[in-house]
C-alpha cells in the first residue's frame, strides 16, 4: 500500500524553527518528485515546495523562500521540511504528497498531515 | 502569478448533478486536476488531466476544460459527496503548483 506519514508538527513561538518529516512506503520513493502542501485553519490549499528525485531541483512558494528548506534522504525514504523564522501565518496543517510529472503535473498520494501552530 | 477562481459554494439535491467551475486565463491550454477534501481529512485526487479518473473513483465524477473555464461534474450526487473541492494546475511560468480557491459542495 502506498503510504505517506508526516510527523514533527507542534507549537512553536514566532521566530522559532521546526523540522517536519514524511516517511514514504509502498512505492519507489527515489523515483518520485515530492511536495509539501499546507492548509491554514479554515482556508484553502497552498503548495509550499517541491523537490526532484535526486534533490537537484527545488522550488518554493514566494512566501517561504529564504525561510523554509525542502530536502530528502532516499536511503531512508524520507522527505523533510526545515522551517525557520516561523510566523503566525505559517500556522497550518502540512501535508506531504507525491508529485506526478509524466506530462501533466499533479499530486496523486497525500499523507494525513501534521499540524504546525506558531503562537506565543 | 496565475489565479484560479471557484465559486465558494454549490448546493445540490441527492440524485441531481453538481457542476463546479474553475476559472483561469486560457485554462483550456493547461491540464486541470481536481481534489476532494472531507472535513478533517487529507485531499483525495478525483480527476486528473482534465477528465481522467484515478482507479477507485466512481464514474459519477467527470471533468471538462475549455476556454477560460474547467468544470468538475458530479452526477447522481450522494450524501457522501459532500466535501470541499479544489482545482489545480501547474504554472510553468513560475514552476509552481496553483490551487483554486475551493468550493464547498452541500448535499441538501
Amino acid at each position: 500500500e502506498v503510504q505517506l506519514v508526516e510527523s514533527g508538527g507542534g507549537l512553536v513561538q514566532p521566530g522559532g524553527s521546526l523540522r517536519l518529516s514524511c516517511a514514504a512506503s509502498g512505492f519507489t520513493f527515489s523515483g518520485s518528485w515530492m511536495s509539501w502542501v499546507r492548509q491554514a485553519p479554515g482556508k484553502g490549499l497552498e503548495w509550499v515546495a517541491n523537490i526532484k528525485q535526486d534533490g537537484s531541483e527545488k522550488y518554493y512558494v514566494d512566501s517561504v523562500k529564504g525561510r523554509f528548506t525542502i530536502s530528502r534522504d532516499n536511503a531512508k525514504n524520507s522527505l523533510y521540511l526545515q522551517m525557520n523564522s516561523l510566523r503566525a501565518e505559517d500556522t497550518a496543517v502540512y501535508y506531504c504528497a507525491r508529485d506526478i510529472r509524466s506530462g501533466p503535473y499533479y499530486m496523486d498520494v497525500w499523507g494525513k498531515g501534521t499540524t504546525v501552530t506558531v503562537s506565543s | 502569478s496565475y489565479v484560479l477562481t471557484q465559486p465558494p459554494s454549490v448546493s445540490v439535491a441527492p440524485g441531481q448533478t453538481a457542476r463546479i467551475t474553475c476559472g483561469g486565463n486560457n485554462i483550456g491550454g493547461k491540464s486541470v486536476h481536481w481534489y476532494q477534501q472531507k472535513p478533517g481529512r487529507a485531499p483525495v485526487l478525483v480527476v486528473y488531466d482534465d477528465s481522467d479518473r484515478p482507479s477507485g473513483i466512481p464514474e459519477r465524477f467527470s471533468g471538462s476544460n475549455s476556454g477560460n473555464t474547467a468544470t468538475l461534474t458530479i452526477s447522481r450526487v450522494e450524501a457522501g459527496d459532500e466535501a470541499d473541492y479544489y482545482c489545480q494546475v501547474w504554472d510553468s511560468s513560475s514552476d509552481h503548483y496553483v490551487f483554486g480557491t475551493g468550493t464547498k459542495v452541500t448535499v441538501l
